[in-house]
């Protein structure tokens, strides 16, 4: 089955540390995209990528990191510079004809110790 | 700056009722406007509009697009406890390659 994979599902770090979230798709899409959600905050853009080794600051960019190396694979580290990472990281991806919508992963959450 | 604002943010109602939620969008270069639904982690696609006046329908659920007062309602009808998720709008915002969210409406539907 088509679809996208995040994982791990829970992570937890401790303060001063880098983590990297996987994120992998299937589903032959263009785009990529990594959105931050807190409670009563909506969806964040943290950055997207519309082509393989091109990618883009969204709003929330500071402290996180993105490689595109692979047109299936779009990990995103979340770096010690930043300061509240404690969320629920979503990835998702589309076909980049904007005519369609995205696909989401389950997502990671991530809790700092 | 590309604006994305739902309402109610939160919301309770009885199975059997009727609910609207209400989206409204500034955005530079509008293109269509999404509706998600969120139940415990990865949000699912509902509807995309992209024209005026037209009404988008699946079961109890639907949706219409207002371009020129800039606002969209999604409708449930007959509610019921499954119908207990995050409803999220979305449009495309102003690099027209992202999806700009709203906060969201919380509806939950008690017995």
């Amino acid at each position: 089955d088509g679809g996208i994979t995040q994982s791990p599902k829970y992570l937890f770090r401790k303060e001063g540390q880098n983590v990297t979230l996987s994120c992998e798709q299937n589903l032959n899409h263009d785009a990529m995209y990594w959105y931050r959600q807190d409670p009563g905050q909506g969806l964040r853009l943290i950055y997207y990528s519309q082509i393989v080794n091109d990618f883009q600051k969204g709003d929330i960019a500071e402290g996180y990191s993105v490689s595109r190396e692979k047109k299936e694979s779009f990990p995103l580290t979340v770096t010690s510079a930043q300061k509240n990472p404690t969320a629920f990281y979503l990835c998702a991806s589309t076909t980049g004809r904007r005519q369609y919508g995205y696909t989401f992963g389950s997502g990671t959450r991530l809790t700092v110790v | 700056e590309d604006k994305v604002v739902q309402s109610p943010l939160s919301l309770v109602v009885h199975e059997g009722d009727t609910v609207t939620l209400n989206c409204s969008y500034e955005v530079t270069n509008f293109r269509s406007l999404l509706w998600y639904k969120q139940e415990k982690k990865a949000p699912t696609f509902l509807f995309m509009l992209t024209s005026s006046g037209i009404e988008k329908k699946s079961g109890r659920l639907s949706s219409i697009l207002d371009k020129k007062e800039l606002f969209s309602i999604l409708n449930i009808t007959a509610t019921q406890t499954g119908d207990s998720a995050i409803y999220l709008c979305a449009v495309y915002g102003r690099t027209g390659y992202a999806l700009n969210f709203g906060k969201g409406t919380s509806l939950l539907v008690t017995p």
